[in-house]
């Protein structure tokens, strides 16, 4: 199994429907986080949790949320969404020490229409 | 603020050739460390490669290696012998001490002609 597993693989929704992508891990790391990545825009941080309890915004966390169930566990939800949020979104953990090595999941691709 | 530049969109390059690959960082720490990631078709993130802004000597990893121009700010891809499965988007990447964050580029698709 992936140490980082999203899911859904692909996912495509209307404009003004929540929805709920899903991270979970296996590295057993405290640490982890969302990005988007956009054509020409690389990767950006949406939110990142340092525990279950320590939960913090990125730098484009607005029309966003995120719940982190358990350690291994941290979602990204879409509220109400826009089609400017379609992107390929990625969950990473990282190790507990500086330079704190990220392991990605293989991404999720929404679209919303 | 830490910026990271890849200002190549798309390269490409003859199977066997050498390509060179080119990132500029900007960054106020002393104590950072660069990446690249590879990203197949597949999506997933792949570390290429890294480097400590203290050590002098250019990292290597088998067919990639990196040249470390910390002056200039400069931390460039270099892939010998280039394969057909080095196609993909590459993405330089930057953290600096003490911080969770990478700040990465915009990516470079690199294309390998038959």
């Amino acid at each position: 199994d992936a140490d980082v597993t999203q899911t859904p693989r692909n996912r495509i929704t209307k404009t003004g429907k929540r929805i709920m992508l899903e991270c979970s891990q296996t590295k057993g790391h405290d640490r982890m986080y969302w990005y988007r990545q956009d054509p020409g825009l690389g990767l950006r941080l949406i939110y990142y949790s340092f525990d279950v309890k320590d939960i913090n915004k990125g730098e484009i966390s607005d029309g966003y949320s995120v719940s982190r169930q358990a350690q291994a566990k941290f979602s990204l939800s879409l509220e109400s969404a826009i089609p400017n949020q379609t992107a390929l979104y990625f969950c990473a953990t990282s190790d507990p020490g500086w330079p704190y090595g990220y392991t990605f999941g293989s991404g999720t691709r929404l679209t919303v229409v | 603020a830490q910026t990271v530049t890849q200002s190549q969109p798309e390269m490409s390059v003859q199977e066997a050739e050498t390509v060179t690959l080119s990132c500029t960082y900007d960054t106020s720490e002393s104590d950072y460390y660069l990446f690249w990631y590879k990203q197949p078709p597949s999506r997933q993130m792949i570390l290429v490669i890294r480097q400590e802004a203290y050590k002098q000597q250019n990292a290597t990893e088998n067919r990639f290696s990196v040249n470390f121009q910390k002056a200039a700010k400069s931390f460039s891809l270099k892939i010998s012998d280039s394969q057909l499965g080095d196609a993909a988007m590459y993405f330089c990447a930057l953290t600096t001490s003490g911080t969770y964050k990478y700040i990465f580029g915009t990516g470079t698709r690199l294309k390998v002609l038959a």
